[in-house]
């Protein structure tokens, strides 16, 4: 079956710099990709959704590059700021009614 | 607009207790409900997902189940907790088998 495959688990950033984060998927005809965000103790938010035909997406600072090719998947989140620390997750729709999550990234933005 | 609330918010539990957890969706007929289970720490695991009332279709088996008693309620339950029930569960909803998964705020679940 499909397998994610993100890092890093941990970063640490300084308020201002960039944030990237990497998910690898092993599917090829996934169709769907999702990035979240957890702050501690609440459930998670959409940051962004993207399609398969979509290799760029950019939103409110945050950057999501599709490598079909490669099966790569990435969020870049710039100038990052102290209420983006979180736990952020790559998912991946592998199928119908089914959503592969990433083992996360805890993102620590240094003031 | 769709609201998606969770009951409770946290609970300590006995081993070998029963659990009863519940999801209620607002505001849109017959979604896709999802429920998930969050490891201290870890990643989410999908348990269950259900299309319409009455059905459950189990993604694994973690001695939980899981019912749809009416189109806008999701449960999940067990007659005897273990301590690797431990955790924190999530309630989804998605409009269509391929959309995005609007999230619940969570279950945080001691199991001790």
């Amino acid at each position: 079956g499909e397998q994610v495959e993100q890092r890093p688990p941990h970063l640490s950033v300084r308020e201002g710099d960039s944030a990237f984060i990497i998910c690898t998927y092993t599917d090829s005809a996934t169709a769907y990709f999702y990035w979240y965000k957890q702050e501690p103790g609440a459930g998670l938010q959409l940051l962004m959704s993207v399609f398969s035909n979509v290799d760029r997406k950019e939103e409110q600072g945050l950057t999501v590059l599709l490598n079909k090719k490669d099966k790569r998947l990435s969020l870049n989140l710039t100038a990052a700021h102290p209420g983006d620390s979180a736990v952020y997750f790559c998912a991946v729709h592998t199928n119908a009614y089914k959503v592969i999550f990433g083992k996360g990234t805890h993102l620590h933005v240094l003031p | 607009a769709q609201t998606i609330h969770q009951w409770p918010v946290a609970e300590i539990k006995a081993v070998g207790s029963p659990l009863s957890l519940g999801c209620t969706i607002k505001g849109k007929s017959s979604p896709n409900l999802y429920w998930y289970w969050q490891a201290t720490g870890g990643t989410l695991q999908q348990l269950f997902y259900s299309i319409t009332v009455g059905q459950v279709e189990s993604v694994v088996q973690l001695n939980l189940s899981a019912s749809r008693p009416k189109d806008d309620q999701f449960i999940l339950s067990t007659e005897k907790l273990l301590l690797s029930h431990s955790g924190f569960y999530l309630c989804a909803w998605s409009l269509t088998a391929n959309s995005d998964y609007t999230f619940g705020s969570g279950t945080r679940l001691l199991v001790i």
